[in-house]
C-alpha cells in the first residue's frame, strides 16, 4: 500500500528563516494534500498540490508526480507557523488520503 | 467558511462502555470521514461516508460502527469500548476538490 514519508521530522527555526519540508510517497497518486495542525491539535488544509508548483502566501509547494515527491517550503517563518505539517497523498485514482507522521516546525522569536 | 462540529469534545469511559461520538457539517458536502491519530502513527481512516444511509469502511474499521443519519450528520459508535480505542477522533467533509475540513476533535479515554 500507499507509503508516505516526511522529512525532516522535526525542524527548529529563527523568526525570518525559510524552512524546506519534503514528503515522499511510495505509489502513484493523483492528488495530494499538505495540512497543519497546530500545537493545540486543530487540523487545516493548506493547499492541494497533485502536480506541479502553487502557492498560496508565504506557501509553495512544488509536487513531482513521476518521482513521487512533494514540497512545502514556507518563507520567513513565524513563531505562529509553528506546529505539524502533514502531507497526504492518495492511492492512485481512489479518493482516500494515505498520511505521513509529518514534520514538527518550531519557530524560536 | 466550511464547518464540522464534534461532540464531545472530550470523553473518558471505562473498559466495555457505550459511547456515540458524533459530528456535524454545514458544508453541504457529500463524503464525511472519521479518522482517529495515535502518537507513532499517521491519521487512520476508520469509516466514510458519501451520503446519508452510506457507509464505507475504512483502514482501521474494527471495533467501530458508524452511520450516516442526514447529509450533515455522521456517528462513531464503539459499543464495547477498550483501551487501544484511547485516540484523539476526527470527523471531517470534504469538497468536491476533495479538501478536508477537520472538526476540532474529539479526546477520548478508555480506562
Amino acid at each position: 500500500g500507499q507509503q508516505v514519508q516526511q522529512s525532516p521530522s522535526s525542524l527548529v527555526l529563527q523568526e525570518g528563516e525559510n524552512a524546506e519540508l519534503q514528503c515522499n510517497f511510495s505509489s502513484t497518486a493523483t492528488q495530494l494534500q499538505w495540512f497543519y495542525q497546530s500545537p493545540g491539535g486543530s487540523l487545516v488544509s493548506l493547499l492541494s498540490n497533485p502536480s506541479g508548483t502553487k502557492h498560496t502566501g508565504r506557501l509553495t509547494s512544488t509536487t513531482v508526480t513521476k518521482e513521487r515527491r512533494s514540497s512545502l517550503h514556507i518563507s520567513s517563518s513565524q513563531t505562529t507557523d509553528s506546529g505539524t505539517y502533514l502531507c497526504a497523498p492518495n492511492v492512485g485514482d481512489n479518493s482516500k488520503l494515505i498520511w505521513g507522521l509529518g514534520t514538527s516546525l518550531v519557530v524560536n522569536p | 467558511e466550511a464547518a464540522v462540529t464534534q461532540s464531545p469534545r472530550n470523553k473518558v469511559t471505562v473498559t466495555g462502555g457505550n459511547v456515540t461520538l458524533s459530528c456535524r457539517q454545514t458544508n453541504s458536502h457529500n463524503y464525511m470521514y472519521w479518522y482517529r491519530q495515535d502518537t507513532g502513527h499517521g491519521l487512520r481512516l476508520i469509516h466514510y461516508s458519501y451520503g446519508a444511509g452510506n457507509l464505507q469502511i475504512g483502514d482501521v474499521p474494527d471495533g467501530y460502527k458508524a452511520t450516516r443519519t442526514t447529509q450533515e450528520d455522521f456517528f462513531l459508535l464503539l459499543e464495547l469500548a477498550s483501551p487501544s480505542q484511547t485516540s484523539l477522533y476526527f470527523c471531517a467533509s470534504s469538497d468536491s476538490l476533495n479538501t478536508l475540513y477537520f472538526g476540532a476533535g474529539t479526546r477520548l479515554s478508555v480506562l
